[in-house]
């Protein structure tokens, strides 16, 4: 089935960019999600994109998406202190309603 | 409320006894889902439920797993005679069926129930 693997840990400098790194089996995986999880709170999405896309930009987030590689990117512009969280890659299929989650990333964000 | 409601938000139990997690989804919202998420690991699918249509299954991992929900709105999973392996934060989110429909499908999270079985 669908797996979507994320590395675990993630450490950076207050003002430097942060790139958080996914990679998903499914080719026919149409939609693909960051979700933020803070400290003793649900997931909240931070933003999606459709692979038929390249990029999507919003505000400091930079979303990338290799669909020859299956590979997917976040980056953060400006990691501040607040940005510390676990962030979690998903993944979609066309015309289902299961999305896969991976692993979570943990973002340390040092001042 | 305003968002997915879980309780309660801290469980600790003895190996054997039943429990019961409760969500409140977001009103409106048709579809609903509960996830595991056992520490260091992603969220792993339980069950779904959308309208009046049978739910999903699947993903529960045992028979000792069952959940339910009335109409659109609260749902109870229960996991009976209750194991160590159990242990981990159960997650509900809940989406709207046309947000569904349009393939966004994007899911609204409870805060979990971190369920402790000694």
């Amino acid at each position: 089935g669908e797996d979507v693997e994320q590395s675990l840990f993630l450490s950076v400098r207050e003002g430097d960019s942060s790139v958080i790194n996914c990679t998903y089996t499914d080719s026919s995986s149409t939609y693909l999600y960051w979700y933020k999880q803070e400290p003793g709170a649900g997931l909240q999405l931070l933003t999606y994109i459709f692979s038929n896309m390249d990029m999507k930009q919003d505000q400091r987030l930079t979303v990338l998406l290799n669909k020859k590689d299956k590979h997917l990117s976040l980056r953060i512009a400006d990691t501040q202190t607040g940005d510390s969280a676990i962030y979690f890659c998903a993944a979609r299929g066309a015309g289902g309603f299961k999305t896969i989650f991976g692993a979570g990333t943990r973002l340390f964000v040092k001042a | 409320g305003a968002g997915v409601s879980q309780s309660p938000s801290n469980k600790v139990t003895e190996k054997g006894k039943d429990v019961e997690l409760r969500c409140d989804p977001i009103s409106g919202h048709t579809a609903l889902y509960w996830y595991r998420q056992r520490l260091g690991q992603g969220l792993e699918f339980l069950i779904y439920f959308q309208g009046n249509s049978a739910p999903d299954k699947s993903g529960l991992p045992s028979d000792r797993f069952s959940a339910e929900r009335t109409g659109e709105s609260v749902s109870t999973l229960t996991i009976q005679r209750t194991q160590q392996e159990d242990s981990a934060v159960y997650l509900c989110a809940s989406s709207l069926v046309s947000d569904f429909h349009l393939a966004k499908n994007i899911q609204y999270f409870g805060a979990g129930t971190r369920l402790s079985v000694l």
